[in-house]
């Protein structure tokens, strides 16, 4: 059972380059989500979408773009990296309608140096 | 002011003491809620689901006040193994899509 398959697990980048990290599930959920995690922040939510084609800024989503072209996935780019992205991501997903589980990969870690 | 707050801790309790965490909500507008379990350095996972009338399972008992807009989550006879971070958890329903809104979570460390 894959569920939801996050990559990289760690990546360090330099200031100003970019890349995209890659979010899969299995489940055939509408719902897509990524969050970031810093020290005493909580979960905050970058981008959402609910289902392909659709997508929507969450609480931080300056520096971050999303697109979601099939069901499955839900890659999240950096354009630009800065220090201050720093953190932990997580992609999540669940069903639409109704108190739902959502379903995390395990994370990437990601340094701008 | 946040839309889920917790107290942070760290709570240190003894193995097989009750601790009790509190969880305070913002929008009356919430429509479910749950509590999440996240161990260090992993990705959270589900604990439980809350329900208006309180539920239990096993050691733990979640509480939920829609007056107050305050949820609860009871552990009893604590285990090394509750050690973790617990994470109160809201959902809304907003323009016709459920959005899950996370407390900054709370720490448990349970030592012998």
């Amino acid at each position: 059972n894959a569920g939801v398959t996050q990559t990289p697990k760690f990546q360090v980048l330099k200031t100003g380059q970019s890349m995209t990290l890659q979010c899969a599930q299995d489940m055939n959920h509408e719902y897509m989500s990524w969050y970031r995690q810093d020290p005493g922040m909580g979960l905050r939510l970058i981008h959402y979408s609910v289902g392909a084609g659709i997508t929507d800024q969450g609480e931080v989503p300056n520096g971050y773009n999303v697109s979601r072209s099939t069901t499955e996935d839900f890659p999240l780019r950096l354009l630009s990296a800065a220090p201050s992205q720093t953190s932990v991501y997580f992609c999540a997903s669940s069903r639409q309608g109704g108190p739902t589980e959502a379903f995390f990969g395990q994370g990437t870690r990601l340094t701008v140096v | 002011r946040k839309e889920v707050e917790q107290d942070p801790g760290p709570f240190n309790v003894p193995e097989g003491a009750t601790v009790a965490f509190n969880c305070t909500y913002s929008n009356s507008a919430s429509q479910s809620f749950f509590w999440y379990r996240q161990d260090c350095r992993k990705e959270p996972k589900l604990l439980m689901s809350v329900y208006s009338s309180g539920n239990e399972d096993g050691r733990f008992t979640a509480q939920l006040n829609r007056a107050s807009q305050y949820i609860s989550l009871l552990i009893r006879d604590s285990k090394l193994s509750d050690s973790a971070t617990y994470l109160c958890v809201v959902n809304l329903l907003l323009g016709g899509y459920n959005k899950l809104i996370f407390g900054a979570g709370t720490r448990l460390a349970v030592h012998p």
